[in-house]
């Protein structure tokens, strides 16, 4: 089975850092894009950045460059989104998603992570 | 970059009744245009990609279509699992994407 598998929530406080990660599984990891989506409580989607694992080619949407940092590790087939400072506005759930590729579903997220809720507050 | 305004943002509708969601683009886009279904508490679940190709396992009630700046969602006979939130998503450009703010389609 192809799934997308997150870490647990966390609870943090404003300027603590912070990783999260996202386990894929029945895939070939490192060809497919994997990206980042945050919905803030009661809100919509906004995707934040996307890394392909095979070579660490990375893409942040200009509203979380520098914010946020995404990275990879294939060994493990693992995808990690990082905080170096947290604030309380970046209290939100955050899925991690496989593109699937142009010739599968023309770009689109086909799999996503069942997400992990991350609560900054002091 | 492109921005996507989905309309209504909220509809209440009947079991049975034919539901038509609209997202439109701030400017030309290609068809690299998708549609999700998110439930309370769930993760979103991709239905429709490039404008118009049913994602496999999904029921043929939903059907999508349009191209240029406007794009549609229909679910033909509303069951009461459709009972949802959805967003239309764009390609923006090579390895960059935006959401619409969302349609949440409540029970009347």
């Amino acid at each position: 089975e192809v799934q997308l598998v997150q870490s647990g929530a966390e609870v943090k406080k404003p300027g603590e850092s912070l990783k999260i990660s996202c386990k894929g599984s029945g895939y070939s990891f490192t060809s497919y894009w994997i990206g980042w989506v945050r919905q803030m409580p009661g809100k919509g989607l906004e995707w934040m950045g996307i890394i392909y694992p095979g070579d660490s080619d990375t893409r942040y949407s200009p509203s979380f460059q520098g914010q946020v940092t995404i990275s990879a590790d294939k060994s493990i087939s693992t995808a990690y989104l990082q905080w170096s400072s947290l604030k309380a506005s970046d209290t939100a759930m955050y899925y991690c998603v496989r593109e699937c590729g142009g010739s599968s579903c023309a770009f689109a997220f086909d799999i996503w992570g069942q997400g992990t809720m991350v609560t900054v507050s002091s | 970059d492109i921005q996507l305004t989905q309309s209504p943002s909220f509809l209440s509708a009947s079991v049975g009744d034919r539901v038509t969601i609209t997202c439109r683009a701030s400017q030309g886009i290609s068809s690299y245009l998708a549609w999700y279904q998110q439930k309370p508490g769930k993760a979103p679940k991709l239905l429709i990609y490039a404008a118009s190709t049913l994602q496999s396992g999904v029921p043929s009630r939903f059907s999508g279509s349009g191209s240029g700046t406007e794009f549609t969602l229909t679910i033909s006979s509303l069951q009461p699992e459709d009972f949802a939130t959805y967003y239309c998503q764009q390609l923006n450009s090579y390895v960059t994407w935006t959401f619409g703010q969302g349609t949440k389609v409540e029970i009347k």
